[in-house]
């Protein structure tokens, strides 16, 4: 069954400190993955999608994530964070093709960044 | 450009009692989403809408909860009759192809008693 993992369930950074969250996901087909974050007290949001191409994808906010197909992993980067990147933030994946599933979503990892 | 809405947005019902969420996606957004989030996991899809036509329902507890989405704009999720465990957010979200959602709805916040 396809699956998502993060790894990280809360991770707490200093401003300027740069980010790395980790994403793997358990299917062989072709995929499209997601990166959506939630503020506090707000809706999810798209932050960036890979469907093809570069596999380095770029997204809002000075966001970018990397899909490295042989480590099955879509991990999301920001080189220096600010607080106002405190958020829950979740992976999700899809397959495409025959068999299409569902978007899987990770259980989300909470980000808390401290002034 | 209004966002995907819903309501209500808080819901608090008895078990074995109905109830019913309304959304109305973003204008001409052909796909349509129902998640369920249950606290502390990510977003489980409930149903997928592309126009009117049902495209994925595979996870949707059929016994009990039924979505439809008549003329391919607004749509509406009820569960008949709820069980504790249906207590969750219910999320709606749409986009303009099928290849997954953009844009999420405040949801809807329910709790089973």
């Amino acid at each position: 069954a396809q699956s998502v993992s993060q790894h990280n369930h809360h991770v707490i950074l200093s401003e300027a400190a740069s980010l790395e969250l980790g994403c793997n996901y358990s299917y062989g087909g072709t995929v499209n993955l997601f990166w959506y974050v939630q503020y506090p007290g707000q809706h999810l949001q798209l932050l960036l999608k890979y469907f093809s191409g570069d596999p380095l994808v770029k997204g809002i906010k000075g966001f970018e994530a990397e899909f490295i197909k042989s480590k099955f992993s879509f991990n999301l980067r920001k080189p220096s964070v600010q607080w106002s990147d405190t958020a829950e933030y979740f992976c999700a994946v899809t397959s495409t093709g025959t068999g299409r599933r569902a978007l899987t979503f990770g259980s989300g990892t909470r980000l808390q960044v401290q002034p | 450009e209004a966002g995907v809405a819903q309501s209500p947005r808080y819901k608090i019902i008895e078990k074995r009692q109905s109830v019913a969420f309304w959304c109305n996606p973003i204008s001409g957004h052909a796909t349509l989403y129902w998640y369920q989030q249950i606290l502390g996991q990510g977003p489980k899809l409930l149903i997928q809408f592309q126009n009117n036509g049902v495209v994925d329902d595979s996870q949707l507890p059929k016994d009990r909860f039924s979505a439809e989405r008549l003329k391919g704009v607004d749509s509406t999720l009820k569960i008949q009759p709820a069980k504790l465990e249906d207590s969750a957010v219910y999320l709606c979200a749409s986009s303009l192809e099928s290849g997954g959602p953009s844009d999420f709805g405040p949801g809807t916040r329910l709790t089973v008693t």
